[in-house]
């Protein structure tokens, strides 16, 4: 079984300043990481993935993301926020079976 | 290339009531899921089809909730009877298909809005 941990579930920065949203999980086998993003009355759209290789992605609009793999983590990074990015963040993870495991989500608010 | 349709976008019924949602998704995509985002919850997977075949319903409850993908390609998801605890936002979202296993990115609808009274 797999699990997913987002460890803020509000995080709240200045525009323009650095941002981390943090994710953990837990997996009995191999998985592959994901983060979407949901803005207001939209559906959830991949802003990156790690499946094999870098452990450091990178996604649309500026975001990037680290695979560790000994502390089972992938934040997500971004270092210099706009006010369009305020939106609900969700880290996933994916079995080779195609069976994903999403977290609760990290509503991220960025004021002017 | 056409997204993800869902509708209706949103639906009021009363508890006890029976309600049905629609999902066309992505042309050629083999895989569609049914997830269930409870507000402050993340989506949780209700039902996940391969072609007209079901992979995944572990976690459909099955003494209300059924789910059927006719010809592969639209699906239904239907609540009879609905309870309170139902009201969530429904995704229905599809992927290319298993030959990927889960490297693909699931493309999602804007999701169906159900408050049940």
């Amino acid at each position: 079984a797999q699990s997913v941990t987002q460890l803020d579930s509000q995080v709240s920065v200045f525009e323009e300043a650095p941002v981390e949203l943090r994710c953990n999980y837990s997996s009995s086998v191999s998985v592959y990481l994901f983060w979407y993003v949901q803005y207001p009355n939209q559906g959830l759209q991949l802003l990156l993935k790690y499946l094999s290789g870098s452990t450091l992605v990178k996604g649309i609009n500026g975001f990037e993301a680290e695979f560790n793999k000994s502390q089972t983590s992938f934040h997500l990074r971004k270092p210099s926020v706009h006010i369009s990015d305020t939106a609900e963040y969700f880290c996933a993870v994916s079995t080779n079976a195609g069976k994903s495991t999403f977290g609760d989500g990290t509503t991220l608010t960025v004021k002017p | 290339e056409a997204g993800v349709a869902q509708s209706p976008r949103y639906k009021i019924i009363e508890k006890r009531q029976s309600v049905a949602f629609w999902c066309n998704p992505i042309s050629g995509h083999a895989t569609l899921y049914w997830y269930q985002q409870i507000l402050g919850q993340g989506p949780k997977l209700l039902i996940q089809f391969q072609n007209n075949g079901v992979v995944d319903d572990s976690q459909l409850p099955k003494d209300r909730f059924s789910a059927e993908r006719l010809k592969g390609v639209d699906s239904t998801l239907k609540i009879q009877p609905a309870k309170l605890e139902d009201s969530a936002v429904y995704l229905c979202a599809s992927s290319l298909g298993l030959r990927g296993g889960g490297k693909n990115e699931a493309f999602f609808g804007q999701g169906t809005r159900l408050t049940v009274v």
